[in-house]
């Protein structure tokens, strides 16, 4: 079976810091891959969505970024944090189809908890 | 565009009574849709989705939703809320125009449930 997996859990990083969050999946090929955001007592925003590796989307501008080195890896960075970027960061894979679109769900991971002091 | 509405972003019930979680999109083309829950500091679990077929979709927990093309809507009911049903839960939606299987969400509705 497929899974998820994010880390760290909890973060508290000062502003101006960097940032590296890895999401990694397991049991599936060529997965489509996301990074959300979830600012308290909010809906999710989606930041970035990669289809294959090297392969990234962005769809809010801000200074993060994410990359995909590996199939099943993705990574959310930031050279300098701000307080704006506190939030719940979530990743989440879904399979992938050839051409565009898909009924598949998205599967999410237990996410990251981001404070910045 | 695709959008997605959740009518009401608390509800609170009794225990034992009717869930009843509203949703509407908007989308121009045949819609998939999905609902999640969420519970604290967790992410987002799936509860069910409906892509094609019967409009009446079950899913875990005792949840289902109907799929009313004429409403634009994707309501979320259970008979018998249970105090473990106190959650976050959100409404999707996605469609073949989406690259990369993108999906809406929904603000969310924060289900309370009272004993």
């Amino acid at each position: 079976s497929q899974t998820i997996h994010q880390w760290p859990a909890t973060l508290v990083q000062p502003v101006g810091s960097p940032l590296s969050l890895e999401c990694t999946v397991e049991g599936t090929s060529n997965p489509n891959l996301y990074w959300y955001r979830q600012a308290a007592g909010r809906g999710l925003q989606l930041l970035f969505y990669s289809v294959g590796i090297g392969q990234i989307s962005s769809e809010v501008p801000q200074n993060l970024s994410a990359s995909r080195p590996q199939d099943r890896q993705f990574i959310l960075s930031s050279k300098k944090l701000l307080l704006s970027d506190s939030g719940f960061y979530l990743c989440a894979w879904s399979v992938s189809r050839t051409g565009i679109g898909s009924n598949q769900p998205q599967h999410f991971g237990d996410g990251t908890r981001l404070s910045i002091l | 565009a695709q959008s997605v509405t959740q009518l009401g972003s608390h509800v609170s019930v009794s225990e034992g009574a009717l869930v009843l979680l509203r949703c509407n999109y908007s989308s121009s083309v045949p819609p998939y849709l999905f609902w999640y829950v969420q519970y604290p500091n967790q992410g987002l679990q799936l509860l069910l989705k409906y892509t094609t077929g019967a409009t009446l979709v079950k899913g875990i927990n005792g949840f289902e939703a109907e799929f009313k093309k004429s409403e634009t809507s994707f309501h979320l009911t259970k008979p018998s809320a249970h105090m473990s049903d106190a959650a976050e839960y959100f409404c999707a939606v996605s469609d073949l125009t989406l690259a990369g299987n993108q999906f809406y969400f929904g603000t969310g509705t924060s289900l309370t449930v009272i004993p």
